[in-house]
């Protein structure tokens, strides 16, 4: 089975710095993905970052990058240049299987706030 | 490219009474999932869809059931409601070709109050 830990319930940073949410994960697969969603207070889930465990290098994608530690079973997620848009949940995920479907299994989020 | 759209947006119903949810997939994605989202919880997996078939559950009672068209929309029917399953249910749609990656896009999400 599948487990993923984030240990921030909340975090505050101020506006432009870089920030980093922590999730650790726990799995017996030797091939599995990562994802980070961040969610807005309108509810929608929106996919940020993927990393896969077999990935040489650790994902980037514009101000988000991926702090993937393989040994120490850890993605964190470093948002850098923070702005005021940035402010809402945030959720690790991991890809895992059950019976024929693919789904994910979520951290219990942190929320981000941004302060001005 | 149109995205997951999700209807109704919110509902209210009461103890007991039965409730179906509507998703729209992405284009082109021919797979959906269905998640439950408690007041400050993550998301927990309820069961996917591929093919008109439930090709996973999660730890669910039969009272959740589904069904998916042929043009991969979904619906999320939840019979004999309890106040625990007041919630946000969100659906997420993805293509079974996509390979590793199987990136999932959520929609908007229906949140349900049963009072």
């Amino acid at each position: 089975a599948q487990k993923i830990t984030q240990t921030q319930p909340g975090m505050f940073v101020q506006e432009k710095e870089a920030v980093t949410l922590d999730c650790t994960y726990d799995t017996s697969d030797p091939s599995y993905g990562l994802f980070w969603y961040k969610q807005p207070s309108s509810g929608e889930m929106i996919f940020l970052i993927y990393q896969g465990s077999y990935d040489q290098q650790n994902a980037t994608e514009g101000r988000y990058s991926l702090n993937f530690q393989k040994a120490r079973k850890s993605a964190n997620l470093v948002i850098s240049a923070s702005q005021l848009g940035d402010s809402a949940m945030y959720f690790c995920a991991m890809r895992g299987r059950i019976q024929g479907a693919q789904k994910l299994v979520f951290g219990q989020g942190t929320r981000l706030t941004i302060n001005p | 490219e149109t995205g997951v759209t999700q209807s109704p947006t919110h509902l209210i119903k009461t103890r007991g009474q039965q409730v179906t949810l509507r998703c729209s997939s992405q284009s082109g994605h021919n797979t959906v999932s269905w998640y439950q989202q408690a007041l400050g919880q993550g998301p927990q997996f309820i069961f996917q869809y591929y093919r008109e078939e439930e090709n996973g559950r999660g730890n669910f009672p039969p009272r959740f059931s589904g069904l998916q068209f042929p043009n991969y929309s979904s619906e999320l029917n939840v019979n004999a409601l309890e106040l625990d399953d007041s919630a946000l249910y969100l659906c997420a749609s993805s293509s079974i070709l996509a390979g590793l990656n199987n990136e999932q896009f959520f929609g908007p999400g229906t949140r349900l109050t049963v009072l």
